[in-house]
């Protein structure tokens, strides 16, 4: 049964540091893995979606790197601003067992200016 | 371009009743999934409909139902609601159906159902 991990659950920094935020997974079966942020009480919005034959991906400010192999994904915030504050989900979508996708719990993430 | 829309945007309900929630899909997509998200946790995928009919369930008892129509928006139904049942209800949606696997998901803003 896939599994989704995230680490921390939340995360504190001052304005303008380098983060990364860690998901991890438990079956390597996968089509792909995707990044949202979700702000308090609002949908969730796609930052970066990364294809199983892919290893990462890059938008802004933002890059997702995944190793299948080890069941790892990372999201990577350059120079963090307050409005990055909010919760960063990862999803995977399992390649076994139908098309539905198994959600981390979030990683609540604070900038401080 | 609008993007997904989901209606209503809050719900109060007591326990017993039944409850219709509304999605209609970001333009161009045809594939609409339902999520219930709880306080603090992650979306936990209910189910998923495409070509008007439901291709993939997960965890949750019949209560929950749904349905799609020839434009593509759809409903989701919960009949006897628990008190459990309160949570953030999210529709996504995709082109092409469950075979394109590399299809990023569009999610609305959801629809918060509280449960008395």
């Amino acid at each position: 049964k896939q599994e989704v991990t995230q680490i921390p659950a939340a995360l504190s920094v001052p304005e303008g540091e380098n983060l990364v935020l860690n998901c991890s997974f438990t079956d390597s079966a996968i089509y792909n893995l995707q990044w949202f942020r979700q702000d308090p009480g609002k949908g969730l919005t796609s930052l970066l979606l990364i294809q199983s034959s892919q290893r990462e991906q890059t938008s802004g400010r933002l890059n997702a790197s995944l190793d299948k192999s080890s069941g790892r994904s990372t999201l990577y915030i350059a120079a963090s601003q307050p409005g990055d504050s909010a919760t960063y989900l990862c999803a995977v979508r399992p390649n076994t067992g139908g098309f539905k996708t198994i959600f981390g719990a979030g990683t609540r993430l604070f900038v401080k200016a | 371009d609008a993007g997904v829309t989901q209606s209503p945007t809050h719900l109060i309900k007591t326990r017993g009743q039944q409850v219709t929630l509304r999605c209609s899909p970001k333009s161009g997509h045809d594939t609409v999934s339902w999520y219930q998200q709880a306080l603090g946790q992650g979306p936990q995928f209910i189910f998923q409909y495409y070509e008007e009919e439901e291709r993939q369930r997960g965890n949750f008892p019949d209560r929950f139902s749904g349905h799609q129509f020839p434009n593509y928006s759809s409903e989701l139904n919960v009949n006897a609601l628990l008190l459990g049942d309160s949570a953030l209800y999210l529709c996504a949606s995709s082109w092409g159906g469950p075979a394109r696997t590399n299809q990023p998901q569009h999610f609305g803003d959801g629809t918060r159902l509280s449960i008395l």
